[in-house]
């Protein structure tokens, strides 16, 4: 199966200039995070989707940072506007989220390494 | 304050030996544990997942256990290789839901 794909995978922008991820899950994956991890350190989660709704957003900076998965399938993050601490990779990852054990196991994409200047 | 704690200096082994990794937790009460693989540049792979209720699991050169006492899990790689040289990450999830928290994850090296 394929995996998760992300783009782009790379992004550099200007302070307060906007930015935008997406994120295409494992076919028939549920479940759908975003994590920002910085170097060094683990994965931290900034919001999860069953489906189309928005389950925890707890952590997400809702002042500049954005998200949806319409037709509860790909994904978008956006960030407006961004700020120089907001260098990091942004990870997407999706999970079947149908319950069993294997519905625990989350699948990465490769990442977007973003570079505020 | 919650914390998962796992060795932040990377550990140095000779191929063919037993790499032992720690998690250790504080003021958290997992209902699961899982372990992933992450290389330079990619996105963390899944390794193995440990029920609270379990005290060991295994896969393949993998052996995972996990010690709600001790608030710890050990990650065990036998016969280590070379391919194994990665940052090794923690994850625990506090109820049956999948919200994972990750701890900053340990570097493996593998001399050949």
């Amino acid at each position: 199966e394929a995996g998760v794909v992300q783009s782009p995978r790379y992004k550099i922008i200007e302070k307060k200039q906007p930015v935008a991820f997406w994120c295409n899950p494992i076919s028939g994956h549920n479940t759908l995070y975003w994590y920002l991890q910085n170097l060094g350190q683990g994965p931290e989660l900034l919001i999860r989707y069953e489906n189309e709704e928005a389950v925890d957003d707890s952590q997400l900076p809702k002042d500049r940072f954005s998200a949806e998965r319409l037709k509860g399938v790909d994904s978008t993050l956006k960030i407006q506007p961004a700020e120089l601490g907001d260098s990091a990779v942004y990870l997407c990852a999706s999970s079947r989220g149908t319950g069993g054990e294997r519905s625990y196991e989350q699948y990465f994409g490769p990442g977007t390494r973003l570079t505020v200047t | 304050s919650q914390k998962i704690e796992q060795n932040s200096e990377a550990l140095n082994i000779q191929e063919g030996k037993t790499a032992t990794l720690t998690c250790n937790y504080t003021n958290y009460s997992p209902a699961y544990l899982q372990w992933y693989r992450q290389d330079p540049g990619r996105g963390p792979v899944f390794l193995l997942l440990i029920r609270e209720n379990e005290k060991e699991k295994r896969k393949e050169r993998l052996k995972v256990t996990f010690d709600t006492t001790l608030k710890q899990s050990l990650f065990h790689i036998t016969a280590s290789q070379p391919a194994d040289s990665a940052t090794y990450l923690c994850a625990l999830s506090e109820d049956s839901s999948y919200k994972l928290i990750f701890g900053s994850g340990t570097r493996l090296l593998v001399r050949p």
